[in-house]
């Protein structure tokens, strides 16, 4: 079981808004380290989506947000696409095993 | 751009070693943090450990008494060692740059790793 808490799965129509959620405890996100989001299509390396919980790095579209409150954070996906269907990670440190964690994923499908 | 490629044994047997290497083109080895992480069929991402390129290492607590990372900066290359595998072990093996404040910014594509005699 996961440190962090994503919900295994999220569906959307083309055009719609979903969020994930990742929600951790007082050791990793609510102790103030920044949480990162990468999006996995199978066969593939993992892509950096968001990090530092709100920046995209050069590339990724602006489709793509993250926000994070207290002891969770979120990522944000606005006019979905069929290309957007992919697992998404959420990863973040946490001090009492000193080392970095990763959520278990969420499975988006585009409808 | 900076590009990662894992090299290594794609089929391990039990109670062996697993020796990976990632090598760094595109850009220097040096003065970053460089990491191990893993994907089992159908699980989510485990990461194994970090080292940065000074020799400072760090590895998760549910691998730290099996697990050995190393560098070779001549090489611009850095390495895996995980001992007394067994088929929990296998596994996709990624090498990425990071953590930093970035995240993992420079993923390899992985590679398989089966665990069988």
């Amino acid at each position: 079981q996961s440190v962090l808490t994503q919900p295994p799965s999220v569906s959307g129509a083309p055009g719609q808004r979903v969020t994930i959620s990742c929600t951790g405890s007082s050791s990793n996100i609510g102790a103030g380290y920044d949480v990162h989001w990468y999006q996995h299509l199978p066969g593939t390396a993992p892509q950096l989506l968001i990090y530092g919980n709100n920046n995209r790095p050069s590339g990724v579209p602006d489709r793509f947000s993250g926000s994070k409150s207290g002891t969770s954070a979120s990522l944000a996906i606005t006019g979905l696409q069929a290309e957007d269907e992919a697992d998404y990670y959420c990863q973040s440190y946490d001090s009492s095993l000193s080392g970095v964690i990763f959520g278990g994923g969420t499975k988006l499908t585009v409808l | 751009q900076v590009q990662l490629q894992e090299s290594g044994p794609g089929l391990v047997k039990p109670s062996e070693t697993l020796s990976l290497t990632c090598t760094v083109s595109g850009g220097s080895i040096s003065s970053s943090y460089w990491s191990w992480i893993r994907q089992p069929a159908g699980k989510g991402l485990e990461w194994i450990g970090r080292m940065y390129t000074g020799g400072s290492t760090n590895y998760s607590p549910s691998l730290k008494s099996r697990v050995a990372m190393s560098v070779d900066t001549s090489k611009n290359h850095f390495s895996l060692k995980l001992s007394s595998v067994t088929a929990a072990d296998t596994a996709v093996y990624y090498c990425a740059r990071g953590p930093a404040a970035e995240g993992f910014d420079y993923w390899g594509q992985g590679t398989l790793v089966t665990v069988s005699s």
